[in-house]
């Protein structure tokens, strides 16, 4: 079964420093891995995926995850964090060997501190 | 542009009544999802929808209800067998077995029992 984790409830980072949100996850397949964010009262957005290649993903808005196969982890980063990153940010696994079923980690809330 | 759209964006029940929720897709994808959002809970899936006139539980199906006559279409029955309906509830659609395999979020239905 699929499972991902996102040990942080909260992460606190003040304007310009860089942002690291965390992730681990775990599938028997090959891995799909997903981040997406979310504002208050709105849908998901789509930032970034790994399926394949490179170990280094970048995303929308500046953001960047680095896919780690031994420590199954895909950590989510910007070098330079912005207020207006504040939000819930969720990683999502989906196995690419068997079923069509994404499964999310319970978010992370990002506070960008001015 | 293509998109999901989801209504009514609010929604409040009494105890006992069951409500709709709709969830219509204009991106031509396969397949369509509805997820619960609990606060610290993440999103939990409610059911989904590989191709017309088939659909499968998810983990937390009891007291939901969906269909899916059509293509663009999968709604979503909160029955009164649902004992704590309270929740932001959001719907997904992707292209299975696509490069992409991205799934796109509508804007959420925050549904409300009073």
């Amino acid at each position: 079964a699929q499972s991902v984790a996102q040990p942080e409830d909260q992460v606190n980072v003040a304007e310009g420093n860089p942002l690291t949100v965390k992730c681990t996850y775990s599938v028997s397949g090959n891995p799909y891995l997903f981040w997406y964010v979310q504002y208050p009262n709105r849908g998901l957005q789509f930032l970034l995926k790994y399926i394949t290649g490179d170990n280094l993903v970048k995303g929308s808005y500046g953001f960047e995850a680095e896919f780690n196969k031994s420590q199954t982890s895909f950590h989510l980063k910007k070098p330079s964090a912005l207020v207006s990153d504040s939000a819930l940010y969720f990683c999502a696994v989906r196995d690419g060997n068997y079923g069509q079923n994404f499964v999310f980690g319970p978010g992370t809330r990002l506070s960008v501190l001015p | 542009d293509g998109g999901i759209t989801q209504s009514p964006k609010y929604l409040f029940r009494k105890e006992g009544q069951n409500v709709t929720l709709s969830c219509e897709q204009n991106l031509n994808h396969d397949a369509m999802y509805w997820y619960r959002q609990d606060p610290g809970q993440g999103l939990r899936l409610i059911y989904y929808s590989q191709i017309v006139n088939d659909f499968q539980k998810g983990d937390i199906a009891e007291g939901y209800s969906v269909s899916r006559e059509k293509k663009e279409s999968f709604p979503l029955t909160v029955t009164s067998a649902q004992k704590n309906p309270t929740a932001f509830y959001l719907c997904a659609s992707h292209t299975p077995g696509t490069g992409a395999n991205v799934l796109t979020f509508g804007a959420g239905s925050r549904l409300t029992v009073l």
